[in-house]
């Protein structure tokens, strides 16, 4: 088992759809991150769970809407999207919040909206 | 507020030449440093972090860094390339709040035969 899983790997959905991003960590951490990366734009920071609780959200738009049940586990909700929301959307984890703490990344999913 | 710069979006060296990515940053606290690569189609890996004590680091893959405060520099070098190399490179600051890591815009390496 890599460290940190992500499916799909790939994602087409048209504006008016519901999808559902998911990550799982088997790396026994206690934070969770969704971050999104988009072409010719630096790395942004989108949400921060800290043993499941929501602990950071950075002006992200209602249409996502994560779910943390527990310290393993992050789902990323979609709903009513927009084409400028095409990205790679990475999860990533870290043994804790502090600064000192790395991130462990997944592989991504490739979001693609028509 | 911390940021960083990374200089150089497209470095291009030899295979067996000497590699270096430019990274400076601005932390109002002391900052804890990465480096991160992301190869095509995957997430990001860590090559390396300074958090204290010893200012040169050494990472996976044979890279190395040197923390430089007077310089508010974190370069990456490698002495010699390999193909296997090409990749993007980001270098990342982060404070008190690993989630608040401020990554640069990414250096692309490319590595010709």
């Amino acid at each position: 088992e890599t460290g940190v899983t992500q499916t799909p790997r790939h994602l087409v959905m048209g504006m008016t759809n519901k999808k559902s991003l998911k990550c799982e960590q088997h790396l026994g951490h206690n934070a969770m991150y969704w971050y999104k990366q988009s072409a010719k734009k630096p790395l942004e920071l989108m949400f921060v769970y800290n043993f499941k609780e929501q602990t950071e959200n950075n002006s992200v738009p209602s249409r996502f809407s994560p779910e943390c049940p527990n310290s393993s586990h992050l789902f990323l909700h979609l709903h009513t999207l927009q084409p400028e929301d095409s990205a790679l959307y990475l999860c990533a984890s870290s043994q804790e919040v502090a600064g000192n703490s790395p991130l462990h990344f997944g592989n991504g999913t490739r979001l693609t909206v028509t | 507020a911390q940021s960083v710069t990374q200089l150089g979006s497209h470095v291009s060296v030899s295979e067996g030449a000497l590699v270096l990515l430019r990274c400076n940053y601005s932390s109002s606290v002391p900052p804890y440093l990465f480096w991160y690569v992301q190869y095509p189609n995957q997430g990001l890996q860590l090559l390396l972090k300074y958090t204290t004590g010893a200012t040169l680091v050494k990472g996976i893959n044979g890279f190395e860094a040197e923390f430089k405060k007077s310089e508010t520099s974190f370069h990456l070098t490698k002495p010699s390339a390999h193909m296997s190399d090409a990749a993007e490179y980001f270098c990342a600051v982060s404070g008190a709040n690993a989630g608040k890591s401020t990554f640069g815009d990414g250096t692309t390496l490319t590595v010709k035969p």
